[in-house]
């Protein structure tokens, strides 16, 4: 069925280390995928997005990586700092639903000093 | 730019109480979502509008739950009767036009039914 999912539910690194966060998709036909952070108390916050047809884009300090073969996902944030500390999201959206976004369940990401 | 805009942000009822949560989205944002976050089941999308007409309902629980569009500036969710199952974050996010634009989201009513 319609599913995205996150291998890692919570991830502890050490400050200025660098982040990987995971996700799988599962279907083919999604076209667009969002990566959002959340922090307590707050809305999702857009981090950044990839459409179908790149394998890779990148923000200031963050990357985001899309393998279409597996279904698969990642976030990569470069020299964590602890303001990155927040739950993750990402979302797929499967093109023809008007903009319709399915969400996986969310990485908590932990910064430690 | 203001943001997408929701009220109240937090609201205490009894079990049985009618609930209103209203949203305000981005000016000339053409789409709007209604979700709601628990712990237990995450990120659910309830409805969505585009161009104030109801697209995708079948995110909405039973017929207790109810959401309008009105105009293209506003829009409320409302439970009637309230339950207790029904405590959550209810988050509403707007979009422009084209499939791939990116939702943004307001800051969430939390509620609580006691």
């Amino acid at each position: 069925g319609e599913s995205v999912g996150l291998h890692l539910p919570t991830l502890s690194v050490q400050e200025g280390d660098n982040s990987i966060i995971n996700c799988a998709y599962s279907n083919s036909a999604s076209d667009y995928f969002i990566w959002y952070k959340q922090e307590s108390g707050k809305g999702p916050q857009f981090i950044i997005d990839i459409r179908s047809n790149m394998d890779k884009r990148q923000g200031q300090r963050v990357t985001v990586l899309l393998n279409k073969t597996v279904k698969h996902l990642s976030l990569q944030i470069a020299a964590t700092q602890p303001g990155d500390s927040a739950v993750y999201f990402c979302a797929e959206n499967m093109g023809n639903q008007g903009g319709k976004l399915i969400f996986g369940q969310g990485t908590e990401l932990s910064v430690k000093p | 730019d203001a943001g997408v805009i929701q009220s109240p942000r937090h609201e205490v009822t009894e079990m049985g109480q009618e609930v209103t949560l209203r949203c305000k989205p981005i000016s000339g944002h053409n789409s709007l979502f209604w979700y709601r976050q628990t712990m237990m089941r995450g990120l659910e999308l309830l409805i969505y509008f585009n161009n104030n007409v109801p697209i995708d309902d079948s995110g909405m629980p039973e017929d207790r739950f109810s959401a309008k569009m009105p105009n293209a500036s506003f829009s409320t969710l409302k439970i009637q009767p309230s339950e207790p199952r029904d405590s959550a974050v209810y988050f509403c996010a707007s979009k422009a036009s084209g499939s791939t634009d990116t939702q943004y989201f307001g800051p969430g009513t939390r509620l609580t039914v006691l």
